[in-house]
């Protein structure tokens, strides 16, 4: 069975980091790529960023609001991905999802499984 | 960034009942538009693709259509477990993929 499970969120003062973790199981890590979500409270969903699997180079897209703050990274020997975010704001308080992604042909990328989240609150 | 707007925010039917969610693209995506389901308190779950392409393990009685801008989920027939807020997202744009503000289908 396909899992992920996300850990490391919890209360953060603003202008301080988090890196929450992303631990896949039940599939070939290597294989695959890794997304990144987060959802407001009582919000719609927000598109993080990726970290695309190494036969498609291994490389990371980000949101563009959140550019130069946030840094995906991804140890297949471990089965893990990591979101780093940085000077946290107040705004940045959400569950932060992560995802099994992969390419498919003329439909983009498809995150097809995700983690149960991982709630962020950034507070003084 | 592509701006995708949902219709309506939210509705209330009954068991049984058609439903039918809207959403559109404010430049053409091709097909590249899948739609999840959330219930309160969990992560998404995948139902479809590529606008009309049913994930596998997804009940027949959802359906997607469109092309271009405009798109639909329906479900043909209510049942109490499909009570939940849908959310449609494009994949058009590797770079910037983005979400309508999602419909809440809740009890008549």
């Amino acid at each position: 069975e396909v899992q992920l499970l996300e850990s490391g969120g919890g209360l953060v003062k603003p202008g301080r980091s988090v890196r929450l973790s992303c631990t896949g199981s039940g599939f070939t890590f290597f294989d695959y790529a890794v997304s990144w979500f987060r959802q407001a409270p009582g919000k719609g969903l927000e598109w993080v960023g990726i970290i695309r699997s190494r036969p498609y180079g291994g490389t990371t897209e980000y949101a563009a609001s959140l550019r130069g703050r946030v840094s995906i990274v991804k140890d297949d020997s471990k089965g893990v991905a990591y979101l780093q975010m940085n000077s946290l704001k107040t705004e940045d308080t959400a569950v932060y999802y992560c995802s099994r992604s992969y390419y498919h042909d003329n439909t983009g990328y498809l995150s097809d499984h995700w983690g149960q989240g991982t709630l962020v609150t950034v507070s003084s | 960034d592509i701006q995708m707007t949902q219709s309506p925010s939210s509705l209330s039917a009954s068991v049984g009942d058609r439903v039918t969610i809207s959403c559109r693209a404010n430049q053409s995506i091709n097909n590249y538009l899948i739609w999840y389901q959330q219930k309160p308190g969990k992560a998404p779950k995948f139902l479809i693709y590529a606008a009309s392409t049913l994930q596998s393990g997804v009940p027949s009685r959802f359906s997607g259509s469109g092309f271009g801008t405009d798109f639909t989920l329906t479900i043909s027939s209510l049942q109490p477990e499909d009570f939940a807020t849908y959310y449609c997202q494009q994949s058009f744009s590797t770079l910037a993929p983005t979400f309508g503000g999602g419909t809440k289908v809740d009890i008549k």
